[in-house]
């Protein structure tokens, strides 16, 4: 079993729709959250960083964690077709906080 | 703003060459990394260095070597090339501080014929 768990999709949802990714983890040493963003060919780039369970919203993105399930989510609302890219989840070990930890991505695919 | 740059956005060449991917952060980062993306694999850390001449395997070294004479360059070597390490190259950076996330550049893409 992979450390963190993601669909790897692809997702497929019209324009103005509210998104839902999420991903699952094994470890509860695992202390840190991210979501990254990566469009075609370009590198990852980081979307939303928690550390405590709860949520934490920024503009139309909000990350909710729950440790006690072990489930991080990213939320889109009033999706765009700018927002078509691939995400990834991540998390770091609170004890081994210099690796992280990937899920394989899910692919988003927001249709005008 | 962070900013990591990758010297080549492609590069194309052949089995056998010795092929050097090289990387600059501007942040004064102490921590770089370097992975490979590949399809259905996800992002797999190839080498990662902590500090100044200090490096650290990650989970697929072989076929690589690493070095970091500067604190602001992190370069990737594939010794002798081979058809197997076309991919995704991407380089990260971030401070070594607890929980800090990392900052990436916009990769290389690499093939070896």
């Amino acid at each position: 079993q992979k450390e963190v768990e993601q669909d790897p999709g692809p997702l497929s949802v019209p324009e103005g729709a509210i998104v839902s990714l999420n991903c699952t983890y094994s470890n509860s040493a695992f202390q840190y959250f991210m979501w990254y963003r990566q469009y075609s060919r370009k590198g990852p780039e980081l979307l939303m960083y928690t550390y405590s369970s709860g949520n934490k919203e920024d503009g139309r993105f909000t990350a909710q964690v729950d440790k006690s399930s072990k489930y991080i989510s990213l939320f889109i609302r009033d999706s765009q077709p700018s927002d078509s890219a691939t995400y990834l989840c991540a998390t770091l070990n609170a004890g081994n906080n210099r690796k992280l930890i990937w899920g394989l991505g899910t692919s988003l695919a927001v249709n005008p | 703003d962070v900013k990591v740059t990758q010297s080549s956005r492609y590069l194309v060449k052949r089995t056998g060459e010795k092929v050097f991917l090289e990387c600059v952060q501007d942040m004064d980062h102490e921590n770089m990394f370097w992975y490979r993306q590949d399809p259905g694999l996800g992002l797999r850390l190839i080498y990662f260095s902590y500090d100044v001449k200090m490096k650290e395997k990650g989970d697929i070294p072989e076929g690589y070597s690493v070095s970091r004479e500067k604190k602001e360059r992190f370069s990737l070597i594939l010794e002798s090339a081979s058809t197997n390490q076309t991919s995704m190259y991407l380089c990260a950076s971030r401070k070594n501080f607890a929980g800090q996330p990392q900052h990436f550049g916009d990769g290389t893409r690499l093939s070896i014929l």
